[in-house]
């Protein structure tokens, strides 16, 4: 069974770090391209950042509002996914959900971060 | 604002047929394949649509999509109370980057 399971959200001050994880489990990470994808209390969805398969050497891309502050990387050997959150503003505060996959056809259960002083 | 345009909101009564449309360009939905999702409010998205008229295993033969030029859309079938979500379109862009729509919410009157 496929299983995506985020961790590592929580209150954080303006110009602050963060650290998510996304532990996968029921498939192999290195064999697909993952996405992290937020939404803002009351909002719509908006990707974030995207870490492609072994077939593109793990290359990367992010959405303007995080490039330079935020970097997606991965431990395939742990089968785990990562965000490192930089220079954290409060309009950076919402759910953080990973995703498998062009299609995104799993995800996890979403961590808050809140970015408040 | 979204590159993706969706109407923000849409509505029918059980046994109806709905349809929502997400607009965008030749840099996204003209060069690349539509993905569909629906959101409960307060749980994850789940995928509905890819590639523009496929659906997962498990999802109702009720949904379908399509696209033309720079244009999509989801379409529901026999409309169902538990069918009453956000509904949201996605794509991917040649600015390498993705894009989702605003999002449609749908209520089931």
């Amino acid at each position: 069974e496929v299983q995506l399971v985020e961790s590592g959200g929580g209150l954080v001050q303006p110009g602050g770090s963060l650290r998510l994880s996304c532990e996968a489990s029921g498939f192999t990470l290195s064999d697909y391209y993952m996405d992290w994808v937020r939404q803002a209390p009351g909002k719509g969805l908006e990707w974030v950042a995207r870490s492609r398969d072994k077939t593109k050497s793990y290359s990367t891309d992010y959405a303007a509002s995080v490039k330079g502050r935020f970097t997606i990387s991965r431990d395939n050997s742990k089968n785990s996914l990562f965000l490192q959150m930089d220079s954290l503003k409060t309009e950076d505060s919402a759910v953080y959900y990973c995703s498998r996959g062009t299609s995104r056809d799993y995800w996890g259960q979403g961590t808050l971060v809140t970015v408040s002083s | 604002q979204s590159v993706l345009t969706q109407s923000p909101s849409a509505s029918g009564t059980p046994g109806q047929r709905v349809t929502i449309s997400c607009s965008g360009s030749s840099s996204n939905i003209g060069s690349h394949s539509v993905n569909w999702y629906q959101q409960v409010p307060g749980t994850a998205p789940k995928l509905l649509i890819y590639n523009n008229n496929e659906r997962p295993s498990g999802v109702p033969d009720r949904f379908s999509g399509s696209k033309s030029g720079t244009s999509a859309s989801l379409a529901i079938n026999r409309l169902q109370s538990e069918d009453e979500a956000d509904y949201y379109c996605a794509v991917w862009d040649d600015s390498l980057k993705g894009l989702f729509g605003g999002g449609t919410k749908l209520t089931v009157l």
